[in-house]
């Protein structure tokens, strides 16, 4: 399987800033990125995605950056709350290999102080 | 029910023991996935259903682990002769169709083999 690679692997910001994690991946044919956030004692769940023919996706306090070039893909949490504090993972995948599962990294865990 | 449901949600067990462990999709969808979570190691895809087609197994990490979906909705993996690196949180999604993208898991199994 083709690795996405993610980073941080923690994070802690103060309420009201802004959370950065960043994903690299090395798979050309991935066309689907999405993000999911994981409470404890819950399974992930999704948050925001984004195909790689727009550079950015913003949905509330929530944006994915793309860099089709680089192979890169962030997600920032604008106006960061306590309540945002969770695990994220990014993912990829090529719809071309319809219903193959989901490449994830290895996870950050977000720590939003009050 | 709503959303993907897995039981049981704590599993502890001895090394050696076989495990069973289940998961009941979300009504009328038609692809069901297997990961399995370990600490700081993101999520590992294990096993894909999609509806009568023969399962992707191509995640199963050895020949100990085995899953089955019976009519097309609940879902079984077995972990026969656990090892002590087979305890993780084992999660469950699914999603609509063969081309669905977003992916909707249960809150997991922990597992714990001692």
């Amino acid at each position: 399987q083709q690795q996405v690679k993610q980073s941080p692997q923690s994070l802690i910001v103060q309420k009201g800033g802004i959370s950065i994690i960043n994903c690299a991946y090395e798979n050309t044919a991935f066309d689907y990125f999405p993000w999911y956030q994981q409470f404890p004692g819950k399974g992930p769940a999704l948050l925001i995605a984004i195909r790689p023919d727009v550079s950015e996706k913003k949905e509330g306090r929530f944006t994915i950056s793309f860099n089709k070039s680089a192979k890169q893909f962030s997600l920032h949490i604008m106006d960061s709350q306590p309540g945002d504090s969770a695990t994220y993972f990014c993912a990829a995948r090529s719809s071309h290999q319809a219903g193959t599962a989901l490449i994830f990294g290895k996870g950050t865990t977000l720590s939003v102080s009050s | 029910g709503a959303g993907v449901s897995q039981s049981p949600s704590n599993k502890v067990t001895e090394k050696g023991k076989d495990v069973e462990l289940r998961c009941d999709p979300i009504s009328g969808h038609t692809a069901l996935y297997w990961y399995r979570q370990s600490l700081g190691q993101g999520l590992e895809f294990l096993i894909y259903f999609q509806g009568n087609s023969a399962p992707d197994k191509s995640g199963l990490p050895s020949d100990r682990f085995s899953a089955e979906r019976t009519g097309g909705s609940v879902s079984t993996l077995t972990i026969q002769r656990t090892q002590q690196e087979d305890s993780a949180v084992y999660l469950c999604a699914s999603t609509m169709n063969l081309n669905g993208e977003t992916q909707y898991f249960g809150p997991g199994t922990r597992l714990l083999v001692l």
